[in-house]
């Protein structure tokens, strides 16, 4: 069974409209949780992390907001879209800041 | 700032041959992981080492915090290896921070 799920698979979202972007860990307690982004063709980079419900670190401004609502489930989300929010979405979890594994990722076209 | 230098950006071997590849860090990193990136452009975990060498199969990656590097050893290349590999160091207090490299492209040629 798969421990990471992301939605949505992918998404197309015009320039000023908002998104919303989740991630749900599955059989693990308490994990630490990750938010990465990749433009096309540029390297992966962290932009958030949490290690508790209600808490969360930002790394990478990009005109992004997260939050962890619960235990389980982190989002990525902004009022409005920017055309360089482009790219390729990655979700991640650990536990006690050990190795990282990732969900499958969320491609996101602005248009 | 902290940074991951990562070579080469492209690799062509031949089948049954190998290479390295190799990351280093501009400051002491906490780990180290690698990775390779499946069709879908997520990431599959190859190995996490905070110190030493590890190997599996025929892959074998190797950690020096102190000299500020790490590599993965390919041998023995065969035409399913192609593709995109990430080398990612854990670094600051909480050790929840990752800053990839650039990846490498491995093509294997019959």
């Amino acid at each position: 069974a798969q421990t990471i799920h992301q939605w949505p698979v992918a998404e197309i979202k015009a320039v000023g409209s908002p998104l919303s972007l989740g991630c749900t860990i599955k059989g693990k307690s308490s994990p630490n949780l990750y938010w990465y982004w990749q433009a096309t063709g540029g390297t992966l980079q962290q932009l958030f992390y949490s290690i508790t419900v209600g808490q969360v670190e930002s790394v990478v401004q990009l005109n992004l907001s997260a939050s962890r609502p619960k235990d389980d489930q982190f989002i990525l989300s902004t009022e409005k879209l920017l055309l360089s929010h482009s790219g390729f979405y990655l979700c991640a979890w650990s536990l006690r800041a050990v190795e990282q594994y990732f969900g499958p990722g969320t491609r996101l076209t602005v248009l | 700032g902290d940074q991951v230098e990562q070579s080469p950006s492209a690799l062509s071997l031949h089948e049954g041959t190998g290479s390295a590849l190799r990351c280093n860090f501009t400051t002491t990193m906490r780990a180290v992981q690698w990775f390779r990136k499946n069709s879908r452009g997520s990431l599959i975990n190859l190995f996490y080492l905070a110190s030493g060498t590890k190997e599996n199969g025929r892959l074998k990656s190797a950690f020096d915090s102190k000299e500020r590097y790490s590599t993965l050893h390919i041998r023995d290349a065969q035409l399913e290896d192609s593709g995109t590999y990430f080398c990612a160091a854990l670094y600051g207090s909480s050790g929840n921070k990752l800053i990839f490299g650039i990846g490498t492209l491995l093509s294997v040629k019959p």
